[in-house]
């Protein structure tokens, strides 16, 4: 059974580039989150989703950064015109329900460096 | 104010040391509590859940008190390999939950 699947685990963009981060949730868990932990900051929640469905996206920039779980596939954190500041660890996570008294599972992240 | 508050540390202690880490909350609607481990370029991995009876895993020991709305962990006889990054993290409730994580307590144990 395998966990929560991130790739690439380590993305490289000149400035103004795309990246897109990709995030395919434990097995049966239809919950996925995306968060983001800046160098020495913590995790800090960028959006909740289940398929289709973008569920809370309160922790988006509101610009360049959009997020999709489709029907089919992975979920994809997507960011437009990249900037040094996007320079972190992505993780997502992914439960089999809200999350209410359940714990999360995450993935191993992905380090995006911005050059 | 964070919504989840924690010492950063580092807490440098030795082996065999027993060693507390504090958090705090804001949110008094928080739902459900957690220790998360990270170690250096990891992922978070959950410890383990709290609960307001206090809970026990091996040498963790985990107490919430919803009325200081504090949360607790404790280490006994700290060996090497528990020298990582101990995350608060609270389930801040609501129609679309989320995970909220403290910065993190960073622990050294030491020969």
């Amino acid at each position: 059974n395998a966990g929560v699947m991130q790739n690439p685990r380590h993305l490289v963009r000149r400035r103004g580039q795309e990246a897109r981060l990709r995030c395919s949730p434990m097995k049966g868990h239809s919950h996925v989150y995306w968060y983001r932990q800046l160098p020495e900051e913590g995790l800090k929640f960028m959006v909740y989703l289940q398929k289709e469905n973008i569920i809370d996206e309160s922790g988006m920039p509101k610009e360049r950064f959009s997020a999709e779980f489709p029907k089919e596939g992975p979920s994809i954190l997507r960011i437009q015109q990249v900037v040094r500041g996007d320079s972190a660890a992505y993780f997502c996570a992914s439960s089999p329900s809200r999350q209410g008294g359940l714990e999360a599972f995450f993935g191993q992240g992905t380090r995006l460096t911005v050059v | 104010r964070k919504e989840v508050e924690q010492d950063p540390g580092p807490f440098n202690v030795p082996e065999g040391a027993t060693v507390a880490f504090n958090c705090t909350y804001s949110n008094s609607a928080s739902q459900s509590f957690f220790w998360y481990r990270q170690d250096c370029r990891k992922e978070p991995k959950l410890l383990m859940s709290v609960y307001s009876s206090g809970n026990e895993d091996g040498r963790f020991t985990a107490q919430l008190n919803r009325a200081s709305q504090y949360i607790s962990l404790l280490i006994r006889d700290s060996k090497l390999s528990d020298s990582a990054t101990y995350l608060c993290v609270v389930n801040s409730g609501g129609t679309a939950s989320k995970l909220t994580f403290g910065t993190g307590t960073r622990l050294q144990v030491t020969l």
